[in-house]
């Protein structure tokens, strides 16, 4: 089984600052890792993903987010926010051979101008 | 477009009253499921199904049904809804149950609230 740990549960930073959202994972077996934005009143969206290969991977609004197998950790980071990047952020997991999508609890990302 | 489709996307209802939140996806997924939010505890999977008539139960099933009779749809039904069912629910499908294509396709979600 799997579990996902997010360490904040909101975030309130002000606009172009920098941000730094912590995602913990623990598993048995190799995973797939996940962000997900959910802006409000709407539904989850895929903001990256990390399946193999280079250990940094990009969004296409700015985010970033390293896999760092050593420390099961995969933390998403933005070098300059803006007021519409407020949202709730989940990072996720999944056995790459097979099973289920395990969420983090969320954090809520709040950009004060 | 691709989408999951939820109806409705706000419900007030009553202790006990059937009700049914349906979910379509016109993307030809295999795998679909449904998620509760509720703050603090982020997504919990409610059910999932892998194909037409193959259902299984996820983390938090209990006073929830579904059905998936049809690969587009997965209705999630709650036969006698109490009170702590009030949450936010979401359908989500992907492809191959998220072996092939890793990328779940979420609704808009359904918030129900029972009183």
């Amino acid at each position: 089984a799997q579990s996902v740990t997010q360490l904040d549960s909101q975030v309130p930073v002000f606009e172009e600052a920098p941000v730094e959202l912590r995602c913990n994972y623990s598993s048995s077996v190799s995973v797939y890792l996940f962000w997900y934005v959910q802006y409000p009143n709407q539904g989850l969206q895929l903001l990256l993903k990390y399946l193999s290969g280079s250990t940094l991977v990009e969004s296409i609004n700015g985010f970033e987010a390293e896999f760092n197998k050593s420390q099961t950790s995969f933390h998403l980071r933005k070098p300059s926010v803006h007021i519409s990047d407020t949202a709730e952020y989940f990072c996720a997991v999944i056995p790459t051979s097979y099973g289920k999508l395990t969420f983090g609890q969320g954090t809520i990302l709040t950009v004060h101008p | 477009e691709a989408q999951v489709t939820q109806n409705p996307r706000y419900l007030i209802t009553v202790t006990g009253k059937k009700l049914t939140v349906t979910c379509s996806q016109n993307m030809n997924h295999e795998y679909m499921s449904w998620y509760r939010q509720d703050p603090g505890l982020g997504l919990r999977q409610i059910y999932y199904s892998m194909n037409v008539e193959v259902t299984d139960k996820g983390d938090v099933p209990e006073g929830y049904k579904v059905s998936r009779k049809e690969k587009r749809n997965f209705p999630l039904i709650l036969e006698s809804p109490s009170p702590n069912q009030t949450s936010l629910y979401f359908c989500a499908s992907s492809l191959g149950g998220f072996t092939l294509n890793t990328e779940a396709f979420f609704g808009q979600g359904t918030r129900l609230t029972v009183v």
